[in-house]
């Protein structure tokens, strides 16, 4: 088991553009999570997944943001006209209902920078 | 509504100090709390975590316990190493278990030979 990876790891991009990310989750964890970083604060939530179930979506998921899991496995990002107030490290968590207390594995996340 | 809140940082401690992160929380019913590091140029990685009150986490030399009475979740280790240089931060999910996790700010440790 190689963890939670993201794609891609940084991302560059002009304001209006749109951008998606990809993340792949533990393979036998059915619950995927989004959350953003921004500098000096700890990650916030914005969407989870379980299997390909959207069950939750957080105020501060704007209607340029939809994330997808089409066969609950990976999962997409995207993000439409990007802003600049959208540079951010996003970061994907998976996790298994059967680990006591909620453990979620992190990936690497994707570094936005919206010029 | 749910929320942690952290001692802010940085703190800069010399090789072999005690260490204290203060973590507290607010939330309904009893949440499991955990603590991730972040290491530079890392992800995070779960370092410890209590699921019910008077639990007490345990990892790599660093403890917290969950106090019900005092809402609190404070990091320790008796004896920091310049490896333990790294962002920490407390969290919390809802008592109804596997749902999104509530962060702290973070906490920036320094160590120094």
């Amino acid at each position: 088991d190689t963890g939670v990876s993201q794609d891609p790891r940084h991302k560059i991009t002009k304001r209006g553009q749109n951008v998606t990310f990809r993340c792949d989750p533990i393979s036998e964890h059915n619950r995927l999570y989004w959350y953003r970083q921004t500098l000096g604060q700890g990650p916030e939530f914005l969407t989870y997944f379980q299997n390909e179930a959207q069950l939750e979506k957080s105020r501060l998921l704007s209607d340029r943001f939809s994330a997808e899991r089409p066969k609950g496995s990976f999962s997409t990002l995207e993000i439409q006209r990007t802003e600049q107030g959208d540079s951010a490290m996003y970061l994907c968590a998976s996790s298994w209902p059967g680990l006591a207390g909620n453990e979620q594995y992190f990936g690497p996340g994707t570094r936005l920078t919206v010029t | 509504g749910n929320s942690v809140t952290q001692m802010e940082g940085p703190v800069t401690l010399s090789e072999e100090a005690f260490l204290t992160i203060n973590c507290t929380y607010t939330a309904t019913g009893y949440p499991s709390l955990f603590w991730y590091v972040q290491y530079p140029g890392e992800g995070l990685q779960l370092l410890l975590k209590a699921t019910k009150a008077d639990d007490k986490g345990s990892n790599k030399g660093f403890e917290a316990t969950y106090r019900k009475e005092t809402t609190s979740f404070h990091l320790e280790k008796g004896s920091v190493q310049v490896s333990d240089s790294a962002v920490y931060f407390c969290a919390l999910s809802r008592a109804s278990g596997n749902t999104p996790l509530v962060f702290g700010k973070g906490t920036r440790l320094s160590v120094i030979a």
